[in-house]
């Protein structure tokens, strides 16, 4: 089945811990996406890649960090510098910007 | 001013009625419209994706797109308890940033 996974569905994170989220396609798309959605605000653009080893910050980039490194993975690491992290996650990718995809999500609860 | 603008709702009717989603939008350059629906704890899954105005028909949906009054609009059919979710416009100029709606969120009741 082709598709994007992302893990873990949950996560829980302490104060002052950097955590992980992990997004994989096997859908061949160039281009991957995380975006963050918070009650009535809907999604919000954290990162950006459109090729291997390159991506760019979206418009809520401080506290994130991600990596390139395989056409098929986009990692997300929340730092411990974002301050309000509780949110859920969601990693997309795209053949072109249009038509987005979506993974299931991940939902961060800070303790 | 946000460039999308979406009713939150909710939106409840009773099974079978013709739903009508709606956003507007202030970018005139915007090109690509597209619906999603959400169900509550789930990624979106597109619905619909259409370039310019005009209708686009799949099943029982029909995306809408009015470039004149930056309107678009999805209509839902004989809608069922199962199309209960969140749906999200979005839209962009072709290859650059996706700019989404806030969601409405919609109720069928049986």
């Amino acid at each position: 089945d082709g598709g994007i996974t992302q893990s873990p569905k949950y996560l829980f994170r302490k104060e002052g811990q950097n955590v992980t989220l992990s997004c994989e396609q096997n859908l061949n798309h160039d281009a991957m996406y995380w975006y963050r959605q918070d009650p009535g605000q809907g999604l919000r653009l954290i990162y950006y890649s459109q090729i291997v080893n390159d991506f760019q910050k979206g418009d809520i980039a401080e506290g994130y960090s991600v990596s390139r490194e395989k056409k098929e993975s986009f990692p997300l690491t929340v730092t411990s510098a974002q301050k309000n992290p509780t949110a859920f996650y969601l990693c997309a990718s795209s053949i072109s910007d249009n038509e987005q995809f979506f993974g299931p999500g991940t939902r961060l609860t800070v303790l | 001013q946000k460039e999308v603008e979406q009713d939150p709702g909710p939106l409840s009717v009773p099974e079978g009625a013709i739903v009508s989603l709606n956003c507007t939008y202030s970018n005139s350059a915007f090109q690509y419209f597209m619906w999603y629906r959400q169900y509550s704890r789930k990624g979106p899954e597109l619905l619909m994706y259409t370039y310019s105005s005009g209708n686009k028909e799949d099943g029982r949906f029909t995306a809408q797109v009015d470039k004149s009054s930056k309107y678009i609009s999805l209509f839902i059919r004989d809608s069922q308890p199962s199309d209960s979710a969140t749906y999200l416009c979005a839209m962009n100029r072709g290859y650059q940033k996706v700019t989404f709606g806030t969601g409405t969120k919609l109720q069928v009741i049986p």
